[in-house]
């Protein structure tokens, strides 16, 4: 079974671009979160999309924004980039909320995002 | 949030040791989830231990949960190098109303050879 694909793996823009990182979940994973990790403030969650829907977002402004496809395959979408996005950007997929709690989720290698 | 807080917060120590790192949370949780990284890379799942359960095994990893004192602990035994990464641990918490999984800063472990 493949694992979650990222794409792309690095990445540089300029202050003011936007950006779009792409994930590809593990097959029948209808599940996709994204999170930021930086050194400083650790792995942040940003938002969780199930079935095309945004079930929880994370306390980012409105510059972060992403969907999910009827494939659950996601996009996360920065825009007005400013140096202090650069981080690692991580997509995780998962079978989602179950009886027993969050299912595991299975993290892609990240994208690299450096803003200058 | 529920989010666990991993202690230490670094630990170095020679091959063949065991590694215990420890976790705190706040509110009550369906499960307890242990992840490692590795430098740049994504989580990887290593174990995940239900709120009924005390104890779970896994190869060399063992995890403790203790639910009247909101902590876990992960045990690595017979440490290797390449066990060398960081530790998180993600409590889930009870109910449909989070959907998601929060991390603290984790216990970067060094494995010296």
């Amino acid at each position: 079974k493949a694992g979650v694909t990222q794409t792309p793996r690095y990445l540089i823009k300029t202050r003011g671009q936007q950006v779009t990182l792409s994930c590809s979940p593990i097959s029948g994973h209808r599940s996709v979160s994204w999170y930021q990790q930086t050194p400083g403030q650790g792995l942040q969650f940003l938002f969780e999309y199930f079935s095309e829907t945004q079930r929880n977002k994370g306390n980012f402004p409105g510059r972060f924004s992403g969907r999910q496809f009827s494939n659950s395959r996601s996009e996360m979408n920065v825009s007005t980039l400013e140096l202090g996005d650069s981080a690692l950007y991580l997509c995780a997929s998962s079978l989602g909320q179950g009886a027993l709690g969050f299912s595991p989720l299975h993290f892609g290698n990240g994208t690299r995002l450096t803003v200058t | 949030s529920q989010q666990g807080e991993e202690d230490p917060q670094a630990l170095s120590i020679q091959e063949g040791e065991n590694a215990t790192m420890n976790c705190s949370y706040k509110t009550s949780i369906n499960n307890l989830q242990w992840y490692r990284q590795n430098s740049g890379r994504g989580l990887v799942h290593l174990i995940l231990i239900r709120s009924n359960e005390r104890e779970k095994h896994s190869g060399r990893l063992r995890v403790t949960l203790d639910t009247s004192k909101k902590s876990s602990s992960l045990l690595i035994t017979a440490s290797r190098a390449a066990d060398t990464a960081s530790y998180f641990c993600a409590p889930a918490g009870e109910g449909g109303s989070n959907y998601k999984l929060t991390f603290g800063k984790g216990t970067l472990l060094t494995v010296n050879p």
